[in-house]
C-alpha cells in the first residue's frame, strides 16, 4: 500500500526566508504532483513531476523529484505573505488498480512579517 | 474551456433530504473523480469514473450514489446523510486515469 508522508505539517516562516517542504513515499512511482489550497478553497495544481531528476520552478517555488530516494522537495525562496496556504503532495500509484492518487497530509504554511 | 465547475457552491440539508451535487467539465477528459475533504485534512477519494464507467469505489456508504450521465457530467446523489458527512466535496477530472487531475471549486455541504 502506497503511503505518502510530508514534513513538516506546520511551518511558520518569516518573509524573505528560504525553506523546504519534504514529501516521501513508500513504493515505486514516477509521477508526483504538488497542489496548493487556500482556506475554504479548492486545490490548485502547482507542479507535475513525471521523471527522476525532474525540476520545475514557478516564481518563488521550485519542486524536484528523486524517484530513487522516493523523495520530492518543494523549495520556497524569499517567502512572501501571499504564499501562506496548505501545500499537498500527491503520488500516483501506477498500474495497481488501487487509489490512483494518494495525498500527503499537507503542510500548512504561514508566512509572517 | 479549461475548468471544472461544480454546483451548488453551498448546500445545507436535513438528514431526511435527497439532494444532488453536480460537476461538469468540457476539456474532453475521460476520467472524473469525487473526493470528500474534512477541515484540515487531505482529500479522500470516494469514486472514480473512467470512460463513463465506475472504476473505483472506495468503500463509500450507499447513502452516496454517483452517476455519470455522459463524459462531461458527474453527479453525486445524496440521501439520508449524517451530520458527520458535512465536508467539502470536490470533483476532479483528468485526461485519463493516469494524468494530472484538475479540481473544481467544491461544494460545501452541511448536514443538520
Amino acid at each position: 500500500e502506497l503511503k505518502v508522508e510530508q514534513n513538516p505539517l506546520f511551518l511558520s516562516m518569516q518573509e524573505g526566508k528560504n525553506y523546504t517542504i519534504y514529501c516521501n513515499y513508500s513504493t515505486t512511482s514516477d509521477r508526483l504532483y504538488w497542489y496548493r489550497q487556500d482556506p475554504g478553497k479548492s486545490l490548485e495544481s502547482l507542479f507535475v513531476l513525471l521523471s527522476n531528476g525532474a525540476v520545475k520552478q514557478e516564481g518563488r517555488l521550485m519542486a524536484s523529484l528523486d524517484t530513487k530516494a522516493r523523495l520530492s522537495t518543494l523549495h520556497i525562496t524569499a517567502a512572501v505573505h501571499d504564499l501562506s496556504a496548505t501545500y499537498f503532495c500527491a503520488v500516483e500509484e501506477v498500474g495497481s488498480g488501487n487509489t490512483p492518487l494518494v495525498f500527503g497530509k499537507g503542510t500548512r504554511l504561514s508566512v509572517i512579517a | 474551456d479549461t475548468e471544472v465547475t461544480q454546483t451548488p457552491k453551498h448546500l445545507v440539508m436535513g438528514m431526511t433530504n435527497k439532494k444532488s451535487l453536480k460537476c461538469e467539465q468540457h476539456m474532453g477528459h475521460r476520467a472524473m473523480y469525487w473526493y470528500k475533504q474534512k477541515a484540515k485534512k487531505p482529500p479522500e477519494l470516494m469514486f472514480v469514473y473512467s470512460y463513463e464507467k465506475l472504476s473505483i469505489n472506495e468503500s463509500v456508504p450507499s447513502r452516496f450514489s454517483p452517476e455519470c450521465p455522459n463524459s462531461s457530467l458527474l453527479n453525486l446523489h445524496l440521501h439520508a446523510l449524517q451530520p458527520e458527512d458535512s465536508a467539502l466535496y470536490l470533483c476532479a477530472s483528468s485526461e485519463t486515469p493516469s494524468y494530472e487531475q484538475f479540481f473544481g471549486p467544491g461544494t460545501r455541504l452541511t448536514v443538520l
